[in-house]
């Protein structure tokens, strides 16, 4: 099975700043590698896949990057709307499809 | 525009069962690849389950192996999750979602409101 693992656990930033996230795969994932952004009492909402391609209606602000075992989802320009739990998801082996443990991103 | 919209969950005792229902709108249904992923409260999101787009395959987390199964059936458009032997870590919302792209496994593009299921006696 593989691990993802997401770093921070909390993103703290001032509106208008640059956020970065980061996704680490305990082995290779090419470029099988998803982002979403969860709110409270929501369901997810898929933001990135194919590690780099924004999904449909995604703002360009929201941009991944990264192949193999790193990862990164940036956020160019922080808005309050951002605040969110970001996930991970690696699609290349499996069962079992796994996602990380969350970065949550509060907006200061 | 596309829907998905779960039914079926409740408050259960554990060793019984529950069905989830999946209805969906607004795409050929029958050229996805469907999935449950579920989310314990207050905890990360979970996979569940997977079956082709055409039925002919699936496949499961291991703690559910056994237990759970997935069906669908495309003439109604409909996705189904048959629960057995509930345990209190199933306590969930179990969402059910589709693949980004037809007859692929992959990301999940679409995702239903979610319907909660709580195992407890």
């Amino acid at each position: 099975e593989i691990v993802l693992t997401q770093s921070p656990a909390t993103l703290s930033v001032s509106p208008g700043e640059r956020g970065t996230l980061s996704c680490r795969a305990s082995q290779s994932v090419s470029s099988n590698l998803a982002w979403y952004q969860q709110k409270p009492g929501q369901a997810p909402r898929l933001l990135i896949y194919g590690a780099s391609t924004r999904a449909t209606g995604i703002p360009a602000r929201f941009s991944g990057s990264g192949s193999g075992t790193e990862f990164t989802l940036t956020i160019s320009s922080l808005q309050s709307e951002d605040s969110a739990i970001y996930y991970c998801q690696q699609y290349v082996n499996w069962p079992p499809l796994t996602f990380g443990g969350g970065t949550k991103v509060e907006i200061k | 525009q596309v829907q998905l919209v779960e039914s079926g969950g409740g408050v259960v005792q554990p060793g019984r069962s529950l069905r989830l229902s999946c209805v969906s709108s607004g795409f050929t249904f029958s050229s996805y690849g469907m999935h449950w992923v579920r989310q314990a409260p207050g905890k990360g999101l979970e996979w569940v389950a997977v079956i082709w787009y055409d039925g002919s395959n699936e496949n499961y987390v291991d703690s559910v192996k056994g237990r759970f199964t997935i069906s669908r059936d495309n003439s109604k458009n409909a996705l189904y999750l048959q629960m057995n032997s509930l345990r209190a870590e199933d306590t969930a919302v179990y969402y059910c979602a589709r693949d980004v792209a037809p007859a692929a496994i992959g990301s999940f593009e679409y995702w239903g409101q979610g319907t909660p299921v709580t195992v407890s006696s």
